[in-house]
């Protein structure tokens, strides 16, 4: 079942911890991103990535971190340097980066509360 | 680098009326322009691409390069339309791809 998976779902943290989100797929595809989904305040790009070993900040990278060592994952760390953390995230990942005529496909979201 | 702005955060309709979702865009290059919905408790899916021209569940979208717009069009809004509408720039050159503010569009019975 192709397709591209975040977990979890709902992530709860403490102040102060810092915290990994997943993404995974199994598309083959090249390109992988990171978003922050904010009501009144559409989609932010946080870090991208265009190929494997190489990744790039997006608008609101800040307290964010991310690595890149596999094709397939696409890891988006939340620092305690974050300072509102609280948000939907979401992942997306499109077969080529650099050329953007392809269809992205998108993670159901990880839900992340600061408590 | 691209830039889209969707002027309307709320939209509002009857079911059976028209319905409009404003883009406009500023990219550099050649474009190719992007519709995503997001339908409740559904993941965020491409509805259509204006290279493709083609239609979808009656939606339709034109460039405009003149206007730099690239507006979401359907003449009979149906009430299972609601839902957040994200318009996206893309095309050879663009290195990442971002989105509109949205639109959330609301079809009232």
């Amino acid at each position: 079942d192709g397709g591209i998976t975040q977990s979890p779902k709902y992530l709860f943290r403490k102040e102060g911890q810092n915290v990994t989100l997943s993404c995974e797929q199994n598309l083959n595809h090249d390109a992988m991103y990171w978003y922050r989904q904010d009501p009144g305040q559409g989609l932010r790009l946080i870090y991208y990535s265009q190929i494997v070993n190489d990744f790039q900040k997006g608008d609101i990278a800040e307290g964010y971190s991310v690595s890149r060592e596999k094709k397939e994952s696409f890891p988006l760390t939340v620092t305690s340097a974050q300072k509102n953390p609280t948000a939907f995230y979401l992942c997306a990942s499109s077969l080529q980066g650099g050329m953007m005529n392809t269809e992205a496909f998108f993670g159901q979201g990880t839900r992340l509360t600061v408590v | 680098a691209q830039r889209v702005t969707q002027p309307e955060k709320l939209l509002s309709v009857f079911k059976g009326a028209p319905v409009e979702l404003k883009c406009n865009y500023s990219y550099s290059g050649s474009p190719e322009l992007f519709w995503y919905v997001q339908y409740s408790r559904q993941r965020l899916q491409l509805l259509l691409r204006h290279i493709s021209r083609e239609s979808i569940k009656g939606f339709t979208a034109d460039l405009n390069k003149g206007e730099t717009s690239f507006h979401l069009k359907k003449p009979f809004a149906q009430e299972e339309d609601s839902a957040m509408y994200y318009c996206a720039p893309g095309g050879q050159g663009a290195q990442k791809l971002v989105f509109g503010q949205g639109t959330r569009l609301t079809i009232n019975p």
